[in-house]
């Protein structure tokens, strides 16, 4: 068990719809990340907050937004879903950022179905 | 464009014997490297890492080495068991980036007993 937990653990849903897939990190991580992993590919990297802040982007779509709250917790809202759009949805917090540790820790993630 | 590869999809071993995964990486503003493992259903755990400024990292049965020059890092496992059984991505991470990770596409491994 990494701490990072990750709900709902599954989602289905329609094309068109709108998502909120959420994410608890480690007890005193203040940095969260968003991966994407689509069929039988490796993990894409979306977004990063950093204590509330926006820290990086990847090749996040403009239809995919996300935030991270007072509490550390960040939620990935995803609208106007697409086929394409299913995936395995992760999260990862780490301690901090920059400095001699790298690691990420990741969660269980939720798997997106979108008919 | 991919900036880090794992060119073998799958990789068989026998129990026992020296499994070895291979990672090839194109940017060369990478400062860390890292190996994480997956089971089918779970998140990817964290294996080992090693900074740019080693080439070698021993943790256990699992080494990592890491050869700039040719832009390349292996994960030895000695001796590999059926537990080892999973898929292997290896990562970097650029310290000035916030340290996002960029993946390679993954290595199943399969340990025979």
């Amino acid at each position: 068990d990494s701490g990072v937990t990750q709900t709902p653990k599954h989602l289905i849903t329609a094309t068109g719809q709108r998502v909120t897939l959420r994410c608890s990190p480690r007890s005193g991580d203040l940095s969260v990340y968003w991966y994407q992993q689509s069929l039988d590919q490796g993990l894409q990297f979306l977004i990063q907050y950093y204590n509330g802040e926006e820290r990086a982007k990847g090749n996040i779509l403009e239809r995919f937004s996300a935030q991270q709250f007072p509490d550390l917790h960040s939620e990935l809202n995803l609208s106007s879903l697409e086929l394409g759009d299913s995936a395995l949805y992760f999260c990862a917090s780490s301690v901090v950022v920059g400095g001699p540790q790298h690691e990420q820790f990741f969660g269980p993630g939720t798997r997106l179905t979108v008919l | 464009d991919q900036q880090v590869k794992q060119n073998s999809p799958s990789l068989s071993v026998q129990e026992g014997r020296i499994s070895i995964l291979n990672c090839d990486y194109t940017n060369s503003m990478f400062d860390y490297f890292l190996w994480y493992k997956k089971y089918p259903a779970e998140g990817p755990t964290f294996l080992i890492s090693i900074s740019s400024i080693k080439d070698k990292n021993e943790d256990g049965r699992f080494t990592v080495f890491l050869n700039k020059s040719a832009k390349h890092l292996s994960l030895h496992i000695v001796p590999s068991q059926p537990g080892d059984s999973a898929v292997y991505f290896c990562a970097a991470s650029l310290n000035n980036a916030g340290n996002m990770l960029t993946f390679g596409g993954g290595t199943r491994l399969m340990v025979k007993p």
